[in-house]
């Protein structure tokens, strides 16, 4: 089966700098790549998505890269804010199955 | 907010007691899922259903039961759990079509077990 690993499993950052959050998977059938952000005590939610006929996607200050040929994935999150920590789980998809990293909590220092 | 519910928010039980989780939604999504959150783990993958019809148990104890009497409604009967079940138990649902991958998750039910 699938296997996500995710790195670091913590970040923290000063205010406005950027953060990176890297994953790596290992069966290359997967071709959807979502990112989740979990805020303390709330649901996972959909930041952003990328599927593996693309190489990047950027929506405002956040943005995906995917490379199938190494089989990894990153977020990318410019201009952090204090409201931009959370938790933040990567994911590989086959077939409509999620596989999910263990997760990066991300803290933006003001 | 999502459009994905789920009953009871909060739920302590003992481990004799029979319980059930309920997972709603109006989203004209056809495949749902059950999830498990415990701490510094990633999210575990229970069970999945497509169109009301079970595809995916992973290797989940009997003592999970899930059932799915139509696309928008799944539940998750519960009896003689164990101390190491208490987690946050996620449904999430997909919608068909092109966007099929895409899961929407609910706010969850925190599972204490004693």
């Amino acid at each position: 089966g699938e296997n996500v690993e995710q790195h670091p499993s913590t970040l923290s950052v000063q205010e406005g700098d950027s953060a990176v959050i890297k994953c790596t998977y290992s069966d290359s059938a997967s071709n959807y790549f979502p990112w989740y952000k979990q805020e303390l005590g709330k649901r996972p939610q959909l930041i952003i998505d990328i599927r593996s006929n693309v190489g990047e996607k950027k929506d405002q200050r956040i943005a995906v890269t995917l490379n199938k040929t190494a089989k990894h994935f990153s977020l990318h999150i410019t201009e952090t804010q204090p409201e931009d920590s959370a938790v933040y789980f990567c994911a590989a998809s086959e077939a409509r199955q999620l596989t999910f990293g263990s997760g990066t909590q991300l803290t933006v220092l003001p | 907010e999502t459009g994905v519910t789920q009953t009871p928010r909060h739920l302590v039980m003992g481990m004799t007691n029979k319980k059930s989780l309920k997972c709603e939604q109006h989203l004209g999504h056809n495949a749902m899922y059950w999830y498990k959150q415990s701490a510094k783990k990633p999210l575990e993958l229970m069970f999945v259903y497509n169109f009301k019809e079970q595809t995916e148990n992973n290797s989940v104890p009997s003592r999970f039961s899930p059932e799915c009497p139509n696309s928008s409604h799944l539940f998750l009967h519960l009896h003689t759990l164990q101390p190491e079940d208490s987690a946050l138990y996620l449904c999430a649902s997909s919608p068909p079509g092109g966007s099929t991958d895409t899961q929407y998750f609910g706010p969850g039910t925190r599972l204490t077990v004693l």
